[in-house]
């Protein structure tokens, strides 16, 4: 089956800074992935995806980065914003399973 | 309404007690998805619908558990004889489409407490 891991499970920046958050999956088959923005006591939030035929896919302040050589998805948010406070979630699909797998969140923290 | 809605929000329950949450998707959407999340951790995934077809309940933690959309829209989920491991957020999320293919819309979820 899939494994999503995540590699921090807080990140704090500063207010304007740019933030990272990285996620690792496990199936190489895996063929969609998606970055989720969940506030307390909300759903999660779709925010990007991308799909295993392209590297990069820019939005509006975001970028996902995938690189399915190291099994390796990154969401980059840009000038980070205190709405932007939140845990992240990425989520993959592919492989032969029905539903999405989901990591264990990042929590950004943005400093003032 | 425009999103997907959830009812209830809390849902408090002793011990051995039957719960039912309900899920009203996006109309229209063909996919719906119900997911369990534990404090602090990711969503995982239950059940999944296409219509009204129960194609995939891989991932019902026990038969305890059960789901059903009979009409192809509104969806339930049924926890028998509750347990306190089943306290837990219960998501439902919806999609245009059949399978992977498109965004999934979360609801806000079914907070579950059992004492």
């Amino acid at each position: 089956g899939e494994s999503v891991g995540l590699h921090l499970p807080t990140l704090s920046v500063q207010e304007g800074d740019n933030s990272i958050i990285n996620c690792a999956y496990s199936n190489s088959a895996s063929d969609y992935f998606i970055w989720y923005k969940q506030e307390s006591g909300k759903g999660p939030q779709f925010i990007i995806d991308i799909r295993s035929n392209m590297d990069k896919r820019q939005g509006q302040r975001v970028t996902v980065l995938l690189n399915k050589t190291v099994k390796h998805l990154s969401l980059q948010i840009a000038a980070t914003q205190p709405g932007d406070s939140a845990v992240y979630f990425c989520a993959v699909s592919g492989g032969g399973a029905d539903g999405l797998t989901f990591g264990k969140g990042t929590h950004l923290i943005i400093q003032p | 309404g425009a999103g997907v809605s959830q009812s209830p929000r809390y849902k408090v329950a002793k011990r051995g007690q039957d719960v039912a949450l309900r899920c009203d998707p996006i109309s229209g959407h063909v996919s719906l998805f119900w997911y369990q999340q534990a404090l602090g951790q990711g969503p995982e995934f239950l059940t999944y619908f296409q219509n009204e077809a129960q194609l995939d309940k891989s991932g019902l933690p026990s038969d305890r558990f059960f789901a059903e959309r009979p009409e192809g829209s509104v969806s339930t989920l049924k926890i028998q004889r509750t347990q306190q491991e089943d306290s837990a957020v219960y998501l439902c999320a919806s999609s245009l489409y059949g399978g992977n293919t498109g965004e999934l819309f979360f609801g806000e979820g079914s907070r579950l407490t059992v004492l």
